[in-house]
């Protein structure tokens, strides 16, 4: 069974286009999170949400908006898609940040490589 | 503010040879370390942390790291390399901010296991 799994594994677009990608973990944890890993492999967190709860929104273009409708689902939705904007987007879980779950691991997605034509 | 250092792009070793990877950090109060391995077109798994206790912590695949906190640093090591073990390494942070925690990555090394 797979623990966070993401769709589309792969996604190719035109610049200017809406794209999302959808994220689920089946771990029973709290807090998910979006990182983008860019060509060199460097990865920036995006977001994270703690019981569909916004708790972490680093310096992202609101043209990208996270939604979780639910603890074990968590989607990103990208509008008006930009060449910079190509990248590997892993989705990841954790139990709760916070109190005595904030040292525990993440679990990551096998991610979904997105490429802005 | 946090941050965590991986001070080598790349780590070449012969397999058998030991191998090392160096993570450095600063940050504000106690941290909470982690290395994560990435193989290629896969997501980052989880390898092993340092919370509190024994500096040498033990993980999976026969990976080690040892907590150092005059040097501020948690190097991940392993006594014998193999091909397999090729593939991106991070170390990982977490601190206290506000009451939450947020994980910041290092930049990833890339170890090279030459047969």
């Amino acid at each position: 069974d797979t623990a966070v799994s993401q769709t589309p594994k792969y996604l190719v677009t035109q610049m200017g286009n809406d794209k999302s990608i959808k994220c689920e973990q089946n771990l029973g944890h709290d807090t998910m999170y979006w990182y983008k890993q860019d060509s060199k492999k460097f990865l920036k967190i995006m977001f994270s949400y703690n019981n569909k709860e916004l708790i972490i929104n680093e310096t992202v273009p609101n043209r990208f908006s996270p939604k979780s409708p639910d603890k074990a689902h968590l989607n990103l939705h990208i509008n008006s898609l930009e060449l910079g904007d190509s990248a590997v987007y892993f989705c990841a879980s954790s139990q709760s940040v916070w109190g005595t779950g904030s040292y525990n691991e993440q679990f990551f997605g096998p991610g979904t490589r997105l490429t802005v034509l | 503010a946090q941050s965590v250092a991986q001070p080598e792009d790349q780590v070449n070793v012969a397999e058998g040879n030991p191998l090392t990877v160096k993570c450095t950090y600063s940050v504000s109060g106690n941290p909470y370390l982690f290395w994560y391995v990435q193989y290629p077109n896969r997501g980052l798994q989880f390898l092993l942390k340092y919370i509190t206790g024994d500096n040498l912590v033990k993980g999976s695949y026969g990976f080690e790291a040892e907590f150092n906190k005059s040097q501020t640093s948690f190097h991940l090591k392993k006594p014998s390399a193999l091909v397999s073990d090729s593939a991106l390494y991070f170390c990982a942070v977490r601190y206290a901010t506000g009451g939450s925690y947020i994980p910041t990555f290092g930049r990833g090394t890339s170890l090279i296991v030459h047969p």
